[in-house]
């Protein structure tokens, strides 16, 4: 099993470039959830979806950030003209259902770091 | 709004030792889950420990165990006998509804423990 997957693991992009993130969840995993850690920080939520659904997206930015999660492919967090503020570190968690009973743990990746120069 | 405070910025511990690290949090809820995440140099968030609010028996993983007072809202972590391979970023999180239809993991800003060979 080869856990949670994010590519790329480190990108760079100057101001007002595209940012694209990728996540392919646990096999077995319908549930993707995205969180952003700043530095010096801890996570914070972004935005949680199923397979071609969003369902909770409270913690998105309401502009540039977008996210999907197609029935075929990884999930995609998605930044629109960067800017320096965007450099964080973006981790994808997954897991077999959602966390309402709690005893679904989430499984981190490895996360992506991005620059913005 | 649901919090969780890290208090310790940074721990130091010599190998063998014994540590503590404090983290406490604030809810109206009555039914919830606590873990710790640590957090080595490689950036994977490595789930530690689980803890559920109901349970009153305090959550024990092999060297790493839990103190949990619910009425003080406190969840310290212990490790003992610590081990050079115990040096990371320790972030506590709480599991909270969202009210969006979601359960999102809220962190601690973390605490940087290093361990004394």
């Amino acid at each position: 099993n080869a856990g949670v997957m994010q590519n790329p693991r480190h990108l760079v992009r100057r101001r007002g470039q595209e940012a694209r993130l990728r996540c392919s969840p646990m096999k077995g995993h319908s549930h993707v959830y995205w969180y952003r850690q700043l530095p010096e920080e801890g996570l914070k939520f972004m935005v949680y979806l199923q397979k071609e659904n969003i369902i909770d997206e409270s913690g998105m930015p309401k502009e540039r950030f977008s996210a999907e999660f197609p029935k075929e492919g990884p999930s995609i967090l998605r930044i629109q003209q960067v800017v320096r503020g965007d450099s964080a570190a973006y981790f994808c968690a997954s897991s077999p259902q959602g966390t309402s009973s709690g005893a679904n743990v989430l499984t981190f990746g490895a996360g992506s770091r991005l620059t913005v120069l | 709004a649901q919090t969780v405070t890290q208090s310790q910025p940074e721990m130091s511990v010599q190998e063998a030792e014994t540590v503590t690290l404090s983290c406490t949090y604030d809810t109206s809820e009555s039914d919830y889950y606590l873990f710790w995440y640590k957090q080595p140099p490689s950036r994977q968030m490595i789930l530690v420990i689980r803890q559920e609010a109901y349970k009153q028996q305090n959550a024990t993983e092999n060297r790493f165990s839990v103190n949990f007072q619910k009425a003080a809202k406190s969840f310290s972590l212990k490790i003992s006998d610590s081990q050079l391979g115990d040096a990371a970023m320790y972030f506590c999180a709480f599991l909270t509804n969202s009210g969006a239809g979601s359960y999102q993991l809220t962190f601690g800003k973390g605490t940087k423990l290093s361990v004394i060979p």
